[in-house]
């Protein structure tokens, strides 16, 4: 079955920090592009980061770049989110997903996980 | 940045009936690089269709995608009771840049 599983959400003062986890299973996690979507309670989605199937291509959105850093494993089937400096405005559940990169197309989000929640509060 | 603003906000409809739902794009998407994503509640989205108009592996055949430029649209030819949920458009390509329309809630009326 093909699937993918978030863990390392929780509650963290503004100013701390938090690393998400992202397992994949179900299939050939290293030929994806893999991702980070987001979504504030009762908001729409918000893409967050991507980083190409070995590494070379990262991009962040213009809301985290300079406080968040994506990584992945590909020996751990592992797609990481390192989170710094988290505001109020980070508060929100964090999907990973996983896409193809079809020529230079990073394409449609086509497998997600199930999320997990990220609260920033004092 | 390209801005996506979905229409209408929520969509009453009862099931059976057709469910037409927009999106508009602040400037011409390229290459229709057009997603639409289906959201219930306490789950992930899923994907329903991809450039614009193909239907992703396993969505059944009352869905779908048209539009290109600027103006895309959402189509659900006759609605059964798992359709409810919130839909949004995504515009997505080289490099990633990805926005999300704000949604349309497709509600039981």
């Amino acid at each position: 079955e093909v699937q993918l599983v978030e863990s390392g959400g929780g509650l963290v003062k503004p100013g701390g920090s938090l690393r998400l986890s992202c397992a994949a299973s179900g299939f050939t996690f290293s030929s994806y592009s893999m991702n980070w979507v987001r979504q504030a309670p009762g908001k729409g989605l918000e893409w967050v980061s991507s980083i190409s199937s070995s590494s070379s291509y990262i991009y962040y959105a213009d809301s985290v770049k300079g406080r968040f850093t994506i990584s992945r494993d590909n020996a751990k089937n592992s797609l990481y989110l390192q989170m710094n400096s988290l505001r109020a405005e980070d508060t929100a559940v964090y999907y990973c997903a996983s896409r193809e990169i079809v020529g230079a197309t990073w394409e449609a989000f086509d497998i997600w996980g199930q999320g997990t929640m990220v609260t920033v509060s004092s | 940045e390209i801005v996506l603003t979905q229409s209408p906000g929520t969509l009453s409809l009862s099931p059976g009936e057709r469910a037409t739902l927009s999106c508009r794009a602040s400037q011409s998407v390229s290459s229709s690089y057009l997603a639409w994503y289906q959201q219930k509640p306490g789950q992930a989205p899923r994907l329903l269709i991809y450039g614009a108009s193909s239907r992703a592996t396993g969505i059944p055949d009352r869905f779908s995608g048209s539009g290109s430029g600027t103006d895309f649209t959402l189509t659900i030819s006759r609605l059964e009771p798992e359709d409810f949920a919130v839909y949004y458009c995504q515009q997505y390509g080289s490099p990633p840049r990805d926005t999300f329309g704000q949604g349309t809630k497709l509600e039981i009326k």
